[in-house]
């Protein structure tokens, strides 16, 4: 599979606890991004790399979470503290000009 | 920020028969618009795709129209069958560098066999 590929496809966590997230691109994408998926709502952007560069990130990104890409290739998202109001699917996209190709998401959920 | 309404907010249509979902944004400055579908469960998967110089796109069953003036875009499904039942989510931006996409509220639709 060519595609966006994220790890974990779901996790289940008590809150309080701190969760990763792994996203790798496809392979010549130089640009990737973060996304969080509530049920019934579109993807809301969360944050966005051009290669290993974090060059936007929303405000909705609080100070628990935090992401990276350290050689511009696979991308991690990490959730420090979970709370109950991170449940939601966490995607990943990627691209080389302006459209965007999802993986699946891992989705998350807080106890 | 950019705002972008989605109507309608389901849809329900015979099969065989046309679809259509409207998005309207209120930048100007917005130049890409794609649009994706999303079975249940599944990843947004990008159906089609339309840039600001360019007022109609069609592949087979599915065409996107783009009204710069009105700001608004349109997805059309002709011919539906029972497998386009998905959410179809519009989308916009508005740079060239591929940064952080505006989404619509979703559209879902429902084809009866």
């Amino acid at each position: 599979d060519t595609g966006v590929s994220q790890d974990p496809r779901h996790k289940i966590t008590k809150r309080g606890q701190n969760v990763t997230f792994r996203c790798d691109p496809i392979s010549e994408h130089n640009r990737l991004y973060w996304y969080r998926q509530t049920l019934g709502q579109g993807p809301e952007f969360l944050t966005y790399f051009q290669n290993e560069a974090q060059l936007e990130k929303s405000r909705l990104l609080s100070d628990r979470f935090s992401a990276e890409r350290p050689k511009g290739s696979f991308s991690t998202l990490e959730i420090q503290r979970t709370e109950q109001g991170d449940s939601a699917m966490y995607l990943c996209a990627s691209s080389f000009g302006q459209s965007q190709y999802f993986g699946a998401g891992t989705r998350l959920s807080v106890l | 920020g950019e705002n972008v309404e989605q109507h309608p907010s389901t849809l329900s249509v015979q099969e065989g028969d046309s679809a259509v979902i409207k998005c309207t944004y209120s930048d100007s400055a917005s130049n890409y618009f794609p649009w994706y579908k999303q079975e249940l469960g599944k990843r947004p998967q990008l159906i089609i795709d339309i840039r600001s110089n360019v007022g109609e796109k069609k592949d087979q069953r599915i065409a996107v129209t783009l009204n710069k003036t009105a700001k608004h875009f349109s997805l059309h499904i002709t011919e539906t069958q029972p497998e386009d039942s998905a959410v179809y989510f519009c989308a916009l931006s508005w740079d060239n560098y591929g940064q952080n996409f505006v989404f619509g509220p979703g559209t879902r639709l429902s084809v009866l066999p």
